[in-house]
């Protein structure tokens, strides 16, 4: 069965510090894995995916993610930490092999990110 | 820029109302979804619909119903709210083809007293 885990519920990091927030995730098949960002009262928002291709993935507002398929990982990082990148954070696998688009979120990081 | 809209973003509603949560898109998506989002839980999809009167069961279906009559338009039905239905409710659509992001509304907080 598919699945997605964020391990750790809150990252607390000082603003201007590198930020990562963790996935790990099981698949069976190619593995097609989405970061999404959710303010307070929003919806969710995309920040990158991964497909194919390099290992690296950029995506908004500066974040990027870097796939390990030996570890079957997918983590969230940042090179520097803003105030304002504070939100919940959601990883996400395709569900299945079919092309109906369904996605599979892990349960959700809190990132804290203090002056 | 997609734009998936809910009607409303706060609700309150009794138990045993019928309830109804609205979703429209405007970028012509084939696949639209509901789910209910909880503290520590994540996102569960309740409905999925992949065309026009095309509907699948998520994995908390429960309790819901949904009804997709134009291509834009995604609506999830309570047909008798409980307190345990108290959450917030967020509709997302994608298209068909490639491996595509789903675009999120902005979520309904319903709260069943």
């Amino acid at each position: 069965a598919q699945s997605v885990a964020q391990p750790e519920d809150q990252v607390n990091v000082a603003e201007g510090n590198p930020l990562t927030v963790k996935c790990t995730y099981s698949v069976s098949g190619n593995p097609y894995l989405f970061w999404y960002v959710q303010y307070p009262n929003r919806g969710l928002q995309f920040l990158l995916k991964y497909i194919t291709g390099d290992n690296l993935v950029k995506g908004s507002y500066g974040f990027e993610a870097e796939f390990n398929k030996s570890q079957t990982s997918f983590h969230l990082k940042k090179p520097s930490a803003l105030v304002s990148d504070s939100a919940l954070y959601f990883c996400a696998v395709k569900k299945g092999s079919s092309n109906t688009g369904k996605l599979i979120f892990g349960q959700g990081t809190t990132l804290q990110v203090k002056p | 820029d997609v734009k998936v809209t809910q009607s409303s973003r706060y609700l309150v509603k009794r138990t045993g109302e019928k309830v109804f949560l609205e979703c429209v898109q405007d970028m012509d998506h084939e696949n639209m979804f509901w789910y209910r989002q909880d503290p520590g839980l994540g996102l569960r999809l309740i409905y999925f619909s992949y065309d026009v009167k095309m509907k699948e069961k998520g994995d908390i279906p429960e309790g819901y119903s949904v009804s997709r009559e134009k291509k834009e338009r995604f609506s999830l039905i309570l047909e008798s709210a409980s307190t345990n239905q108290t959450s917030m409710y967020l509709c997302a659509s994608s298209p068909r083809q490639g491996i595509q992001p789903q675009h999120f509304g902005d979520g309904t907080r319903l709260s069943i007293l």
